[in-house]
């Protein structure tokens, strides 16, 4: 049975990073798909971006392209998501998600639903 | 990027009613990649159908997905108290993989 367990919430000043991590247990950490998709408050679901370790290569969403890096650290079976250049609009819940099956779409992407939620990490960004 | 619009935005209902909740695409979903969560109050959210009908481990046949190309339906036949939440659509079928704005169930 795979778990993720999200690191606790952060409070950050506008400009400032935050990294993220999702520590995945029960699973083949190499071959399990992650995301990480966020909720602002009130607000609906919102991709960010996703990786297979076996991979190495992430995928982002255009709209955080330069801004976020998503990882992964196999011996400690630990997935991050870092964003950058942090302002108010990204105060938000961030969710480690997963799934082993993926496929390929037209172009060769490898898309994947989200199976999986961790509890998600609350990032509060304010001067 | 397909966008899916979900409607309606808040559908108000009484236990034992059924409930009705769609989503459309502007382009066809692939194989029918399209998936559905539910998300209460609080919590994170919940996979309750992906490949358009196939249910979830553990989510109960009342619950039911049908669908293909660019309309897709989920279907509570009766609504229980523990079904008061909101619920997203999500296409994987081409990247980026993409949500619905989703549908509050209400109780009336």
């Amino acid at each position: 049975q795979v778990q993720l367990v999200q690191s606790g919430a952060e409070v950050k000043k506008p400009g400032s990073s935050v990294k993220v991590s999702c520590k995945a247990s029960g699973a083949t950490f190499s071959y399990y798909a992650f995301s990480w998709v966020r909720q602002a408050p009130g607000q609906g679901l919102e991709w960010m971006g996703g990786l297979i370790p076996i991979f190495e290569t992430p995928t982002y969403a255009q709209k955080f392209q330069g801004r976020v890096t998503i990882t992964a650290d196999g011996p400690s079976s630990t997935a991050y998501m870092e964003l950058s250049s942090l302002r108010s609009e990204d105060t938000a819940v961030y969710y480690c998600v997963g799934n082993y099956r993926y496929h390929y779409d037209s172009s060769g992407n490898r898309n994947w639903y989200f199976d999986l939620w961790g509890r998600g990490t609350l990032v509060s960004v304010s001067s | 990027e397909i966008v899916l619009t979900q409607s309606p935005g808040t559908l108000s209902l009484s236990p034992g009613e059924r409930a009705t909740l769609s989503c459309r695409a502007s382009q066809s979903v692939s194989s029918s990649y399209l998936a559905w969560y539910q998300q209460k109050v609080g919590q994170a959210p919940r996979l309750l159908i992906h490949g358009a009908s196939s249910r979830a481990t553990g989510i109960p046949d009342r619950i039911s997905g049908s669908g293909s190309g660019t309309d897709f339906t989920l279907t509570i036949s009766r609504v229980e108290p523990e079904d008061f939440a909101v619920y997203y659509c999500q296409q994987y079928g081409s990247s980026p993989p993409t949500f619905g704005q989703g549908t509050k169930v209400e109780i009336k």
